[in-house]
């Protein structure tokens, strides 16, 4: 039950320049939130937007949401080679009482030296 | 800091094994979950558990079967390990009122 769906798959990019990743879903949402994840470990949260919020800041994180459009965006700015990671979008459902997420599929970032 | 912990980063094992994959979280969160994580398929929610002794499936649970005794525990059994289980499995809990997880490192399951 794919929800969120990252856009592009994979994203190569010279240190200190800017990184977007996009998020497409199909339902509608309460929150949408963004996870990184470093090559073989496990997830970690970055930020949270709610459904009446239409952007985020968090450090050189920003996101934006358009729930008219089904969509949220993630930019990284002045990335860092650490910035190297996949990025997921996730969505919330509420089921049996317990808040259960749907991930993407992940945007691949490469931050080049 | 919330910590999760998985018992084994690296594990090996043969078709037919039973195999147990275990997960502890010291925060007192009460919903944990199991996902599992393939290539071109993303994060895929196995089981997951709002209380102690309460479990419901999730998006993939042939094959699996889980137990939660304790509050901070949620293991993950493979009855009988198959190939096509070879997987990331990841670990992960929240507390019911906010909607953030916290997952473990994961571990790297391969079946022979």
């Amino acid at each position: 039950s794919q929800q969120g769906e990252e856009d592009p798959q994979a994203l190569s990019i010279q240190e200190g320049e800017n990184a977007t990743m996009n998020c497409s879903y199909k339902t509608s949402i309460n929150n949408l939130q963004w996870y990184r994840q470093n090559s073989g470990r496990g997830l970690v949260h970055l930020i949270l937007i709610r459904s009446n919020e239409r952007e985020k800041h968090s450090g050189r994180l920003r996101v934006t949401l358009d729930t008219s459009k089904k969509s949220s965006s993630l930019l990284i700015t002045a990335s860092r080679a650490a910035d190297t990671a996949s990025y997921f979008c996730a969505t919330e459902g509420l089921i049996q009482g317990a808040q259960k997420l749907v991930f993407g599929q992940g945007t691949r970032l490469t931050i080049n030296p | 800091d919330v910590k999760v912990t998985q018992s084994s980063r690296y594990l090996v094992k043969r078709t037919g094994e039973k195999v147990f994959l275990e997960c502890v979280q010291d925060m007192d969160h009460e919903n944990m979950f199991w996902y599992r994580q393939d290539p071109g398929l993303g994060l895929r929610l196995i089981y997951f558990s709002y209380d102690v002794k309460m479990k419901e499936k999730g998006d993939i649970p042939e094959g699996y079967s889980v137990s939660r005794e304790k509050k901070e525990r949620f293991s993950l059994i493979l009855e009988s390990a198959s190939t096509n289980q070879t997987s990331m499995y990841l670990c992960a809990s929240s507390t019911f009122w906010t909607y953030e997880q916290y997952f473990g490192p994961g571990t790297r399951l391969t079946v022979t």
